[in-house]
């Protein structure tokens, strides 16, 4: 595998579940990030982790819980999700916080 | 707050014709203007990106103008080519937090054969 790999590509839950998304990146990045694409909206960052280290929470509802074990992995733990956080979930990778950022090809996900 | 505003929404342009997406920023500390290309089940990938210091940076038929005074940037797409049709985001960084990207709402381009 080469890149940025994200699992699930699709998701469906309900509001009560718990589910996790995860990360990979293969090009021995430092800075990894999450990012919401909702339809017609801008991306809107969400999570920056920098060395394991998280250094930027964007207001994100407490409903989405990060984790960073290393540098190549970065997961997205959801609970009790809303009907509005449906939308697709992209991670990035990059050297360091402010270089150049590589994408994932996404999480689809429905909350129904 | 949307720093970075984008338009238009949808373009659809013929095969051989000029594509041009603009976009304005409001933040002048921003120091990084980047332009992403999306397939359809991809994430987005850098396609060019520029900085302020100059007015204009070309890469094969890809070209951004930058107008610093009037902040707004521009991506122009010559010879279009049905396989450039793509959702296209243009992006700021810099300033305060260089761990921040503000991205505009994205251009969906269609390139008619």
């Amino acid at each position: 595998e080469t890149g940025v790999t994200q699992t699930p590509r699709h998701l469906v839950m309900g509001m009560t579940n718990k589910k996790s998304l995860k990360c990979e990146q293969h090009l021995g990045h430092n800075a990894m990030y999450w990012y919401k694409q909702s339809a017609k909206k801008p991306l809107e960052l969400m999570f920056v982790y920098n060395f394991k280290e998280q250094t930027e929470n964007n207001s994100v509802p407490s409903r989405f819980s990060p984790e960073c074990p290393n540098s190549s992995h970065l997961f997205l733990h959801l609970h009790t999700l809303q009907p509005e956080d449906s939308a697709l979930y992209l991670c990035a990778s990059s050297v360091g916080t402010g270089n150049e950022q590589f994408f994932g090809p996404g999480t689809r996900l429905t909350v129904l | 707050q949307q720093q970075v505003k984008q338009s238009p929404q949808s373009l659809i342009v013929q095969k051989g014709g000029i594509s041009i997406i603009n976009c304005a920023y409001e933040n002048t500390a921003f120091d990084y203007f980047p332009w992403y290309q999306q397939f359809p089940g991809k994430g987005p990938a850098l396609l060019i990106a520029i900085r302020p210091d100059v007015s204009e940076k070309k890469e094969g038929r890809f070209t951004i103008s930058f107008n610093k005074s009037a902040k707004q940037f521009s991506l122009h797409i010559m010879d279009s080519q049905p396989g450039d049709s793509a959702t296209y985001f243009c992006a700021a960084r810099g300033g305060y937090n260089n761990n921040d990207m503000r991205f505009g709402a994205g251009t969906r381009l269609t390139v008619k054969p």
